[in-house]
């Protein structure tokens, strides 16, 4: 079936550091990709969205582009902040399935 | 903005007590599901709905039943809570059109514990 692999940290940063968070998938059709954040307490919300090869998502300096010669979906910002200290999915889902979730990774953003 | 709600934040049940958690969204979803969120597990779905009195059981139905009574509300129920249910539930909602390619918004949670 579907899956989705994701490192699973913790990733602990500095403040204005670089982060890139992996994430592979394995799928039979052709799927869209999702980044959801959770902040501590909290439900999950969605981060960015790529719905076909090549696509883009961005939302709030994090960023993602689905390739799918490498079946990946990496989520990168480019300079993270304290507040950004929360818990990353990898999610994928295709026509008539349901949401596939990676198993979550924990940033830490150090002040 | 969607808003999907969890009757509660926290919950403190014991063994063999028949529990309810209750989900509601206001976007005129077609789609609502139930998750339970596992350190090192991550999500798992429980059970699903596509339209009102409508289920399909997820990955992890076993101990769960759920009802769907109006298009709005989705509610699981532990027919007798054990230990090994204590978990983070989490409820999403989605639209029907492009299902399965469509966003799933998510309610804040019910941490149940099982004493």
């Amino acid at each position: 079936g579907d899956s989705v692999t994701q490192m699973e940290g913790p990733v602990t940063l500095s403040e204005e550091a670089f982060l890139t968070i992996n994430c592979t998938y394995t799928a039979t059709g052709y799927p869209s990709l999702f980044w959801y954040v959770q902040y501590p307490g909290e439900g999950l919300q969605l981060l960015l969205k790529a719905t076909k090869a090549d696509d883009k998502g961005s939302n709030k300096g994090f960023e993602a582009t689905y390739r799918k010669e490498t079946t990946s979906f990496h989520l990168e910002k480019g300079s993270v902040q304290v507040s950004d200290s929360a818990v990353y999915f990898c999610a994928l889902t295709a026509y008539g399935q349901n949401f596939v979730f990676g198993p979550g990774t924990r940033l830490s953003v150090l002040p | 903005d969607v808003k999907v709600t969890q009757s509660s934040r926290y919950l403190v049940k014991r063994t063999g007590e028949k529990v309810f958690l209750e989900c509601v969204q206001d976007m005129d979803h077609e789609n609502m599901f139930w998750y339970r969120q596992d350190p090192g597990l991550g999500l798992r779905l429980i059970y699903f709905s596509y339209d009102v009195k409508m289920k399909e059981k997820g990955d992890i139905p076993e101990g769960y039943s759920v009802s769907r009574e109006k298009k709005e509300r989705f509610s699981l129920i532990l027919e007798s809570a054990s230990t090994n249910q204590t978990s983070m539930y989490l409820c999403a909602s989605s639209t029907l059109q492009g299902f399965g390619t469509d966003t799933q918004y998510f309610g804040p949670g019910t941490r149940l514990t099982v004493l």
